[in-house]
């Protein structure tokens, strides 16, 4: 097992265009989560899947931002229409249960210029 | 809501010397979980150590070990014997029972000095 995949590792857009990133868990987790991590803060919690159903959403995630994990494997996280305030590293984690830890990947730093 | 909040955005350690990094955390519930997480210049956040709030006793994971005071809801993570590949960003982290949802602090920057 690799472990988490995310791709790209680096995403430079202009302001108004569309990104999708992808996330890759680890095959044998069932959990499936994404944070949000800008400079000097700690990650924030944007959305969870547990297999393909999504369960939980933050309030930071705007009506800009959708995430999928089609068939409880992969997930992509799109923003549309970015603004320079959603330049951030984009975490992407796994677990088999949220008392064992999650398993990040290495992200997806998005540069909206 | 629970929080999470590390007081020392920085802290620094002689190779070989011990460090303890600080947190402390508020949740309502009695049934929680507690993380120390790494993230080294190359950014992929590496789970340390964790605790289950209903064992008094403390988590250690070889070098690293943790002072878990429930009553005054701290999570302390002591680092022995520091090592240059120390040197991360450590970030403390809850998550309550029922939830999945994990709770970081602002994190502390650890310097390992040679």
């Amino acid at each position: 097992d690799t472990g988490v995949s995310q791709d790209p590792r680096h995403k430079i857009t202009k302001r108004g265009q569309n990104v999708t990133f992808r996330c890759d868990p680890i095959s044998e987790h069932n959990r499936l989560y994404w944070y949000r991590q800008t400079l000097g803060q700690g990650p924030e919690f944007l959305t969870y899947f547990q297999n393909e159903a999504q369960l939980e959403k933050s309030r930071l995630l705007s009506d800009r931002f959708s995430a999928e994990r089609p068939k409880g494997s992969f997930s992509t996280l799109e923003i549309q229409r970015t603004e320079q305030g959603d330049s951030a590293m984009y975490l992407c984690a796994s677990s088999s249960g949220p008392f064992y830890g999650y398993t990040f990947g290495s992200g997806t730093r998005l540069t909206v210029v | 809501a629970q929080t999470v909040t590390q007081s020392q955005p920085e802290m620094s350690v002689q190779e070989a010397e011990t460090v303890t990094l600080s947190c402390t955390y508020d949740t309502s519930e009695s049934d929680y979980y507690l993380f120390w997480y790494k993230q080294p210049p190359s950014r992929q956040m590496i789970l340390v150590i964790r605790q289950e709030a209903y064992k008094q006793q403390n988590a250690t994971e070889n070098r690293f070990s943790v002072n878990f005071q429930k009553a005054a809801k701290s999570f302390s993570l002591k680092i022995s014997d520091s090592q240059l590949g120390d040197a991360a960003m450590y970030f403390c982290a809850c998550i309550q029972g029922g939830s999945e949802k994990l709770v970081f602090g602002k994190g502390t920057k650890l310097t390992v000095n040679p």
